[in-house]
């Protein structure tokens, strides 16, 4: 089983909403990761938590805050966006690179968000 | 600075061929290579990967081919079916680290 879930499948806030996009997986693994994609552009990485510590931050907006409460479960939480935030929000995870495993990350299929 | 670079936007292959889709990398700290297949809306589903100490990995209908003098590899579906109609990307990763580094993507498209 690679399964990693995602929800909501769809998202629309206005620009003074707070919500949160949520992010599951049961394989055990200990690195997950928040990734955004833009049409026809590859996934763009925003945030790695290794063993539920915050490890990677790839100099997001603080409107974008990750949270994870225990090894299987990642949230963003998401306030005053912008437009231009509008994009498919990926969650991923993996066993874990940097404990010389290979990185092979399986991907959730994604919120789609738009900010009105 | 592109790392990872798949360089055919697109690629159009009639069914029952053979699909090739081929990415080049700059980076030679890279010592694993992955691809993914992306239907629209979708997740990336991970494919098959290489690591840098074998030149041919096989899985089913899909082989991947590494050339490290090159720092190319390529991606080999045969026979093409409709269903692999999707864009196709290559990632890379050093030992250790946590980041993958994605090649732009190739639009694939099978045609009966």
């Amino acid at each position: 089983d690679t399964e990693v879930t995602q929800t909501p499948k769809h998202l629309v806030m206005g620009m003074t909403n707070k919500k949160s996009l949520k992010c599951e997986q049961h394989m055990g693994h200990r690195a997950m990761y928040w990734y955004k994609q833009k049409a026809k552009k590859p996934p763009e990485l925003m945030f790695v938590y290794s063993y539920e510590k915050l490890s990677i931050n790839e100099s997001v907006p603080s409107r974008f805050s990750p949270e994870c409460p225990n090894s299987s479960l990642l949230n963003l939480h998401l306030h005053a966006l912008q437009p231009e935030d509008s994009a498919l929000y990926l969650c991923a995870s993996s066993q874990g690179a940097d404990r010389g495993l290979r990185n092979i990350q399986y991907f959730g299929a994604g919120t789609r968000l738009s900010v009105l | 600075d592109q790392q990872v670079k798949q360089n055919s936007p697109s690629l159009s292959v009639q069914e029952g061929r053979i699909s090739i889709l081929n990415c080049d990398y700059t980076n030679s700290m890279f010592d694993y290579f992955l691809w993914y297949k992306k239907y629209p809306a979708e997740g990336p589903t991970f494919l098959i990967s290489i690591s840098s100490i074998k030149d041919k990995n096989e899985d089913g209908r899909f082989t991947v081919f590494l050339n490290k003098s090159a720092k190319h590899l390529s991606l080999h579906i045969v026979p093409s079916q409709p269903g692999d109609s999707a864009v196709y990307f290559c990632a890379a990763s050093a030992r250790g680290a946590q980041k993958l580094v994605f090649g732009q993507g190739t639009r694939l498209t099978i045609n009966p």
